[in-house]
């Protein structure tokens, strides 16, 4: 089975530029997480959708950011306009519905806003 | 306060030494808990799930403690390839919380 499918894998773009990560769960996984990971921040929860619905987003950190969800197997993470502080590894991961299920992440998409 | 906190580590262990990392989390209904490991510039993968009973695979031993709210991954007989950093997560359902993670270095 695939796993969770992120891309691209690498990002650079210039500051001001619109950015759009995109992401695949694993099928049959009711339940996709954003995370952004930095060396000072750590591994942050930016939002999570369940059925496609977004429960939480008070990750996100403002309005430049936005996620959607418009089906079960997709998933994207927009950034307009990115800023440099913007620069990290995003991950999405996937589980299924249950209240013990482990998540599993894709590859991640690394992201240099210059 | 951080929803869930780990030891700050690093720990910088021989081969064959026993460690230990906990991990404290601010959530009592916190309802399932686990032990992720992430290698240099790879995403965090599953090492083990933490069950109430406490729970072994192999040289991994993990338990849990909620009345002080704390999860534990001991280490027996470390390997080089322990290598890496190993992050506690806590899941109160769906909401998955990561702790900073602990690096680990085995050395020869």
């Amino acid at each position: 089975d695939a796993g969770v499918i992120q891309s691209p894998r690498h990002e650079v773009t210039e500051m001001g530029q619109e950015v759009t990560l995109r992401c695949k769960p694993i099928s049959g996984h009711n339940s996709l997480f954003w995370y952004r990971q930095t060396m000072m921040r750590g591994l942050e929860l930016l939002i999570y959708f369940n059925n496609n619905v977004p429960i939480d987003d008070s990750g996100m950190p403002e309005d430049r950011f936005s996620a959607k969800m418009p089906n079960a197997s997709f998933s994207t993470l927009k950034i307009q306009p990115s800023e440099p502080r913007d620069s990290a590894v995003y991950f999405c991961a996937s589980s299924a519905e249950t209240a013990n299920s482990p998540l599993h992440f894709g590859n991640g998409t690394r992201l240099t806003v210059t | 306060r951080k929803e869930v906190e780990q030891d700050p580590g690093p720990f910088n262990v021989p081969e064959g030494a026993t460690v230990a990392f906990n991990c404290t989390y601010s959530n009592s209904a916190s309802q399932s808990f686990f032990w992720y490991r992430q290698d240099c510039r790879k995403e965090p993968k599953l090492l083990m799930s933490v069950y109430s009973s406490g729970n072994e695979d192999g040289r991994f031993t993990a338990q849990l403690n909620r009345a002080s709210q704390y999860i534990s991954l001991l280490i027996r007989d470390s390997k080089l390839s322990d290598s890496a950093t190993y992050l506690c997560v806590v899941n109160h359902p769906n909401d998955m919380r990561f702790g900073a993670g602990t690096r680990l270095t085995v050395k020869p």
